[in-house]
């Protein structure tokens, strides 16, 4: 298996604009999970998904924040309207069962100008 | 509320000077603790989980331990490339894992 894949890699888009990013787990992970890293705040948990369904969004900051997953291979993360203090690197994981290690993709550095 | 707290925030080593770092924790039911290294511009590598208190696990110069408070990554004769951050996360009985704010290595030649 690739890994999980993130794309895009780097987005830079302008205050006010839809972002869209997109995330493949590894095949046959029940648990995926959108993390938001930061020098001021670490690696926070946005929202983890269990066999597709949103278990836990306590984590995403604001409404304009929402995620989906519509399929056991495919997840994104959508920020509508973008904020310059959305700029962060945005890091997608999956597991294979709870209490298993997450593995985790390349993430997306988002700038918003 | 859950939370996971590093120590030493960052610290710098000589090369084949070995240390030890720090994840302090407090969860309701830990399904598990995970130890990642991450290097910049990465995402977290996977280096160890452990699941309950006295479990030890060894890969290379590396070794964790867990205690029900806190677990311990010791680095025996660290070597320049072992320079990077390195994440704790517990995940608790909700499922979800949550990490620290990591501990900066730096190993000088």
């Amino acid at each position: 298996d690739a890994g999980v894949i993130q794309s895009p890699r780097h987005e830079v888009t302008e205050m006010g604009q839809e972002v869209t990013l997109r995330c493949k787990p590894i095949s046959g992970h029940d648990y995926l999970f959108w993390y938001r890293q930061t020098m001021m705040r670490g690696l926070e948990l946005l929202i983890y998904f269990n066999n597709n369904v949103p278990i836990d969004d306590s984590g995403m900051p604001e409404d304009r924040f929402s995620a989906k997953m519509p399929n056991a291979s495919f997840s994104t993360l959508k920020i509508q309207p973008s904020e310059p203090r959305d700029s962060a690197v945005y890091f997608c994981a999956s597991s294979f069962l709870s209490g298993t290690e997450a593995f985790f993709g390349q993430g997306t550095r988002l700038t918003v100008v | 509320e859950d939370q996971v707290t590093q120590s030493p925030e960052a610290l710098r080593l000589q090369e084949g000077e070995s240390s030890s770092l720090n994840c302090s924790y407090t969860v309701s039911g830990l399904r598990g603790l995970f130890w990642y290294r991450q290097d910049p511009g990465k995402g977290p590598e996977f280096l160890f989980t452990l699941y309950s208190a006295g479990e030890e696990k060894e890969k290379e110069r590396l070794k964790a331990t867990l205690t029900k408070k806190e677990s311990f990554l010791h680095i025996t004769a660290p070597k320049p490339e072992d320079s990077a951050t390195y994440l704790c996360a517990v995940q608790a009985g909700n499922n979800d894992m949550r990490f620290g704010a990591g501990t900066r290595l730096t190993v000088k030649p």
